[in-house]
């Protein structure tokens, strides 16, 4: 399969910072990126939608001047979560589609809050 | 809203053993319907998926069973080995939303020996 390659996998930050996690799609091209958070030991809760060169579709509850999502190439999304709190400690995870129904999904990214 | 049922949430089968998850969907316009699987912070990998033009699937040890009138389908793990121990997760999506897909709840397994 496709290979979505997400970085950094794990990431501590001081509260009130911002931190950014990157997700790549290394053999193909990727028209659509999308971010999910995940707490221990739940599903996977989508969080936007991003189509390469246009703004992100958040889902509803999730605050988009918080999570702020780039998609400017067909390669590269990323996820900046701005003045980081505990509350934003999570898993978070990317996936890329390009022209199947097929989503390919990144290692993940443990983001710790202190 | 819940869309995609998952049950159970946990089990526990013996190493050789046949586990069987099983998820029920609402939104008939659903028409793929992958299952993954996640290990422990890693994130989710494709195990196999299935349309509604068939009734099942086999690849290897793993099946989808399809029931399009019930919306319910399945997955059935073939001689489950301890290496399967992890979360499956099945989902469904629906044609043009390019892979929006919506999550069961997750159903941890674990194959003892």
């Amino acid at each position: 399969g496709a290979v979505v390659s997400q970085h950094p996998s794990r990431v501590i930050c001081k509260s009130g910072t911002s931190v950014k996690i990157e997700c790549r799609s290394l053999d193909f091209q990727a028209t659509t990126m999308f971010w999910y958070r995940q707490f221990p030991k739940q599903s996977l809760m989508l969080m936007a939608t991003s189509n390469e060169g246009s703004k992100a579709t958040y889902e509803q509850g999730v605050e988009k001047d918080k999570f702020l999502i780039n998609h400017a190439s067909l390669t590269l999304s990323t996820l900046t979560v701005t003045s980081a709190h505990p509350e934003d400690s999570s898993f978070y995870i990317c996936s890329a589609s390009g022209r199947s129904t097929e989503a390919f999904f990144g290692q993940g990214t443990r983001l710790t809050v202190v | 809203q819940q869309q995609v049922k998952q049950s159970p949430q946990s089990l526990i089968v013996q190493k050789g053993g046949i586990s069987i998850i099983n998820c029920a969907y609402e939104n008939t316009a659903f028409d793929y319907f992958p299952w993954y699987q996640q290990f422990p912070g890693k994130g989710p990998a494709l195990l196999i998926a299935i349309r509604p033009d068939v009734s099942e699937k086999k690849e290897g040890r793993f099946t989808i069973s399809f029931n399009k009138s019930a919306k319910q389908f399945s997955l059935h793990i073939m001689d489950s080995q301890p290496g399967d121990s992890a979360t499956y997760f099945c989902a469904a999506s629906k044609t043009g939303t390019a892979s929006k897909l919506t999550f069961g709840t997750g159903t941890r397994l674990q194959v003892t020996l």
